[in-house]
């Protein structure tokens, strides 16, 4: 049980264009998602916080019209990377918590992004 | 920053033996857990101590917490090569939001 999946895996895009990333809870319902960053060899970053039905809280730091969130149901998020540029080149990574996991952040495999 | 800071960052071990990688962090804390995380790949949930906890374990994992030291430990007991992965700590002190702060991470190789 508590299996999040994460999709695509992998994208390459051209420089200036917008990516979407998905992230869904399989078997449970997940009121709130995470969306992490984590650049080679180091370690993950939190981007924003996303309840279910709200506006996602950002870090401090992190642009919220560049990456976008949408927690539009109990079992998906997405992060949209607009405008992408070749420094949001990064692996992201979601998690979700919620009814019957509390406590427990369970992660997706994540996103290769390569903007060239 | 609450940022927890794991030593060593990289550990190298023969198959068989065990492995300890320590965590401290800098804030008081609801919970830590331990992930593990394999090359590329995305996170796998070992092991959430409370604090009120002071050992738990699963399998061969054992984990401690110090609260008056700010620390947790990791012990991986006859490691496997299928163990060799990086490993992060992770605490969380958002009052019941479940939002953690991650470790630096230990890469930890087996060696068959």
């Amino acid at each position: 049980g508590a299996v999040v999946s994460q999709h695509p895996s992998w994208v390459i895009c051209k420089s200036g264009t917008s990516v979407k990333i998905e992230c869904r809870s399989l078997d449970f319902q997940a009121t709130t998602m995470f969306w992490y960053r984590q650049f080679p060899k180091q370690s993950l970053m939190l981007m924003a916080t996303s309840n279910e039905g709200s506006k996602a809280t950002y870090e401090q730091g992190v642009e919220k019209d560049k990456f976008l969130i949408n927690h539009a149901s109990l079992t998906l998020s997405t992060l949209t990377v607009t405008s992408a540029h070749p420094e949001d080149s990064s692996f992201y990574i979601c998690s979700a918590s919620g009814t019957g996991v509390r406590e427990t952040q369970y992660f997706g495999p994540g996103t290769r992004l390569l903007v060239l | 920053s609450q940022q927890g800071e794991e030593d060593p960052q990289a550990l190298s071990i023969q198959e068989g033996e065990n492995a300890t990688m320590n965590c401290s962090y800098k804030t008081s804390i609801n919970n830590l857990q331990w992930y593990r995380q394999n090359s590329g790949r995305g996170l796998v949930h070992l092991i959430l101590i409370r604090s009120n906890e002071r050992e738990k374990h699963s399998g061969r994992l054992r984990v401690t917490l110090d609260t008056s030291k700010k620390s947790s430990s990791l012990l991986i007991t006859a490691s496997r090569a299928a163990d060799t992965a990086s490993y992060f700590c992770a605490t969380d002190a958002s009052g019941g939001y479940q939002k953690v702060t991650f470790g630096t991470g230990t890469k930890l190789q087996v060696i068959p």
